[in-house]
């Protein structure tokens, strides 16, 4: 069964790094998404990302973070200079059609831990 | 502005025994309603979804949910639960101006032998 993967599974990284979490969607879904939760609270939307742009994003996404899809399979969130509550479970979405009834399909997490 | 309460952070619930976890939501357009289950250490996995008609949805593993549009309510139910079924559950909403989905804080399910 096609699935979202996501590297790395978990990472830890000084304040002030920059850090680049890595989804690869399923092959044939065309709109993106990076959530994030932070240990014992809500899962957040980031951004959402279709036809190499960013559709939409919270007021969480600011400038220390980016997307990119770099070629037609990966599926990038940068995050420029790490704070230390940037540390969180960043989860990794995609949807095969446009329309909010449609399944997001989500990876596994990258746990990210900033010191 | 949307948002998703899910009032139980953790239910313990004996094995076999029923269960319902609540959530509540708050939106002033027409929302479709999701219930995402996440086992340990994997990632979040689509359970049942609400978009029209029948109030009353079935979804994968013996779960149900209710729509009530009068105390804006999406309520999980399973008439007996399994071992198995310890997860941590997601309620979400979608609809508004928001690509994304709006996420409640999620509820823990633990199974008692």
């Amino acid at each position: 069964e096609p699935e979202v993967t996501q590297t790395p599974s978990h990472q830890v990284t000084q304040m002030g790094q920059e850090v680049i979490l890595r989804c690869v969607p399923i092959s044939n879904h065309l709109y993106f998404y990076w959530y994030r939760q932070i240990l014992g609270q809500k899962v957040e939307f980031l951004v959402s990302f279709y036809n190499n742009e960013i559709s939409e994003k919270s007021e969480i996404f600011d400038d220390q973070f980016s997307v990119e899809r770099p070629d037609g399979s990966n599926f990038t969130l940068k995050i420029r200079s790490t704070k230390l509550e940037d540390s969180a479970m960043y989860f990794c979405a995609s949807r095969e059609t446009s329309g909010r009834s449609g399944e997001l399909f989500f990876g596994e997490g990258s746990r990210l831990t900033v010191l | 502005a949307q948002s998703v309460t899910q009032l139980d952070s953790q239910v313990p619930v004996f094995e076999e025994a029923p269960v319902e976890l609540r959530c509540n939501y708050s939106s002033s357009v027409s929302v479709y309603l999701f219930w995402y289950v996440q086992y340990p250490n994997q990632g979040l996995q689509l359970l049942l979804k609400y978009l029209s008609g029948s109030t009353l949805v079935k979804g994968i593993n013996g779960f149900e949910a209710e729509f009530n549009k009068s105390q804006t309510s999406f309520h999980l139910r399973k008439p007996s639960v399994h071992i198995s079924d310890t997860a941590e559950y997601f309620c979400a909403i979608s609809g508004g101006g928001a690509d994304g989905l709006t996420f409640g804080k999620g509820t823990h399910l633990i199974i008692q032998p």
